[in-house]
Formats: C-alpha cells, structure tokens, sequence
C-alpha cells in the first residue's frame, strides 16, 4: 500500500521545549489520525484530521497540542511545552478513500523522549 | 463507551504450531469493524486482519484468521503455523464506521506473542 514517512524516527527533548513531529502521506489521502502509545500502555486515540480540519480530538488533546497541513502535503502535530509524560511513540495513521476505506495504515511512528 | 479486552498479556507458541489470541469487546453499535495489528520489535504498526460486523463470514488472510462471534463480542485471532517472524505484540482494535468523519481506532492492551525455534 502506499507509503507514510514519519520524522524524526526519535526526538528527545527536555521538558517545557516544543517539539514538532510529522507525517509525510501521499497527497490523496483525506482521513489522517495520531495515535500516541506510552511504552508498555496501550494505543491510544489523539485527533483525526479530515480535509484538512479537525474532526475529533480526545481529552488527551489539550491546549498544548495542535495538528496542522501546513502546505498541503506535511501533517504536523505540535506539542507546544512537553512534558515527562508526552514521552511515548506517536503514530500518524491515515486511510485512502475506496474499498479499504476504513483500513488506517500507521507509518513508522516517532520515539519521543522527554528529559 | 466502546471497550476492548484482551486478557492474555502474553502467549508463547512452539515454531510451525496455532495459536489462538482472544479479544473481547463492548459495544452498543451493531455495524463496526474490527481489526488485529500486529507490532514487532520494530515498533511499526502492521495491519494483519479486518472483519466487518455484518459479514458473517470470518476474514482469513492467509496464515491469520479470525473468530467472529458477534453475539458473545468476540473476536479472535488463529495464527497457523507460526513463524518466528510473528513474534510481536498483537493488539486487537475496534471502530465504529459511522462516526461522521472520524473513524477512531478503539485498542486493547495487546497480547505479546512469542514464537519459539
């Protein structure tokens, strides 16, 4: 299937820094998702953006998270002042229109560790 | 609130054996989907499997297959003749389709399954 990429594959950072991870999908895809999965936890459901708006965020997305397609093409999510907690691997995920559409395909996931 | 159970934090097969992962889920809905990714040591998340609620037929994916049972909310995962490749963490997801624009995955635990030569 076709490919995401996701830089950096790890960021460490200290705490109170801003970080900005990101997601490079092929330009027809609408539906993109960041899921975060804090080592040894479960994966769990952060924002879906859907042509190029939010459509749902969870409670885990607060004021210090923000997600943007900045050009159309790259899909950001910001994380404004980290914290020891954001320290987790953050998968953007995406889903193509047609018959697989409601197969999300993950890429390859960023480490981020916050010192 | 949809949830998602599996109950077996990790499981251990013999090379060329089956196995069998559970997972159970909670739901109100009745069209939703389920999936079964698997995730190696790599860390990438690799979709193996995918039923639809209303197919009464259970997905088989070469060596994956599944066991739907809808009324129980059950939803396992068969690997045949297990390979060492398949060691990894297994996470059983769920998504309701009609969520408007958002489709979230819904994940359990994960059950991490270990091959062995």
């Amino acid at each position: 299937e076709p490919e995401v990429t996701q830089t950096p594959s790890h960021q460490v950072t200290q705490m109170g820094q801003e970080v900005i991870l990101r997601c490079v999908p092929i330009s027809n895809h609408l539906y993109f998702y960041w899921y975060r999965q804090i080592l040894g936890q479960k994966v769990e459901f952060l924002v879906s953006f859907y042509n190029n708006e939010i459509s749902e965020k969870s409670e885990i997305f607060d004021d210090q998270f923000s997600v943007e397609r900045p050009d159309g093409s790259n899909f950001t999510l910001k994380i404004r002042s980290t914290k020891l907690e954001d320290s987790a691997m953050y998968f953007c995920a995406r889903q193509i229109p047609g018959l697989a559409l409601y197969e999300q395909y993950f890429g390859p996931g960023t480490r981020l560790t916050v010192t | 609130a949809q949830t998602v159970t599996q109950s077996q934090p990790e499981m251990s097969v013999q090379e060329a054996e089956t196995v069998t992962l559970s997972c159970t889920y909670d739901t109100s809905e009745s069209n939703y989907y389920l999936f079964w990714y698997k995730q190696p040591p790599s860390r990438q998340m690799i979709l193996v499997i995918r039923q639809e609620a209303y197919k009464q037929q259970n997905a088989t994916e070469n060596r994956f297959s599944v066991n739907f049972q809808k009324a129980a909310k059950s939803f396992s995962l068969k690997i045949s003749d297990s390979q060492l490749g398949d060691t990894a963490m297994y996470f059983c997801a769920f998504m309701k389709p009609n969520a408007g624009n958002n489709r979230k995955l819904i994940w359990g635990l994960g059950t991490s399954l270990a091959v062995n030569p």
